[in-house]
């Protein structure tokens, strides 16, 4: 069974805008990270936060938790067509083995030139 | 090599015949996990072998499904008397031991008719 969701599910914007995407979460955790995903088949890894870290920067992302209301968030600032994918958080179980990542469902964004 | 690699790219099958699927991991990658996606859906973790054994093999959805990685590198996930609702891309990832930053695969897509 899937660990959380993403929302939205969808979301549209233009290029140069933000993008805010967000996903919730079920148990404890050690890490949560972010894919991306384009054409429905290889994931690319994009950043990893760790259960005590409550902010991380990577580039024109930067993904935010908090472990109290089990969620994160990613921002992609200055969006391009290229970042046109679907989004991915995946946790792994406290306790749980290291390749056991639960995924959830995806936010699939657009970004219009 | 460069990448992980799986084989082959796309696999049409007719119900009830055995499949092999394969995945090359990155070179040096102790770690190794199989994950399969449906449609719409997030990858849903299979299998994660340390060197030649699986950890954690608590996906696996039932005994028709079976993975082998007998040298610690190369992997093969075997599908016994497929069924149309074993149709989805399966997605094969390594890493170093003790990281959690996975390499995905482009996957294969598996279609059962």
């Amino acid at each position: 069974s899937q660990q959380g969701e993403e929302d939205p599910q969808a979301l549209s914007i233009q290029e140069g805008e933000n993008a805010t995407m967000n996903c919730s979460y079920k148990t404890s955790i050690n890490n949560l990270q972010w894919y991306r995903q384009n054409s429905g088949r290889g994931l690319v890894h994009l950043i990893l936060i760790r259960s005590n870290e409550r902010e991380k920067h990577s580039g024109r992302l930067r993904v935010t938790l908090d472990t109290s209301k089990k969620s994160s968030s990613l921002l992609i600032t200055a969006s391009r067509a290229a970042d046109t994918a679907s989004y991915f958080c995946a946790t792994d179980k406290y306790g749980g083995s290291q390749g056991n990542l639960i995924f959830g469902k995806g936010t699939k964004l657009s970004v219009k030139p | 090599g460069a990448g992980v690699s799986q084989t082959p790219s796309n696999k049409v099958t007719e119900k009830g015949k055995y499949v092999e699927l394969r995945c090359d991991p990155i070179s040096g990658h102790t770690a190794l996990y199989w994950y399969r996606q449906s449609l719409g859906q997030g990858p849903e973790f299979l299998i994660y072998f340390q060197g030649t054994g699986a950890a954690d093999d608590s996906g696996l959805p039932n005994d028709r499904f079976f993975a082998v990685r007998p040298e610690g590198s190369v992997s093969t996930l075997k599908i016994q008397r497929t069924e149309r609702g074993d149709s989805a891309v399966y997605l094969c990832a390594s890493s170093f031991t003790g990281s959690t930053e996975a390499f995905f695969g482009q996957g294969t897509r598996l279609t059962v008719v």
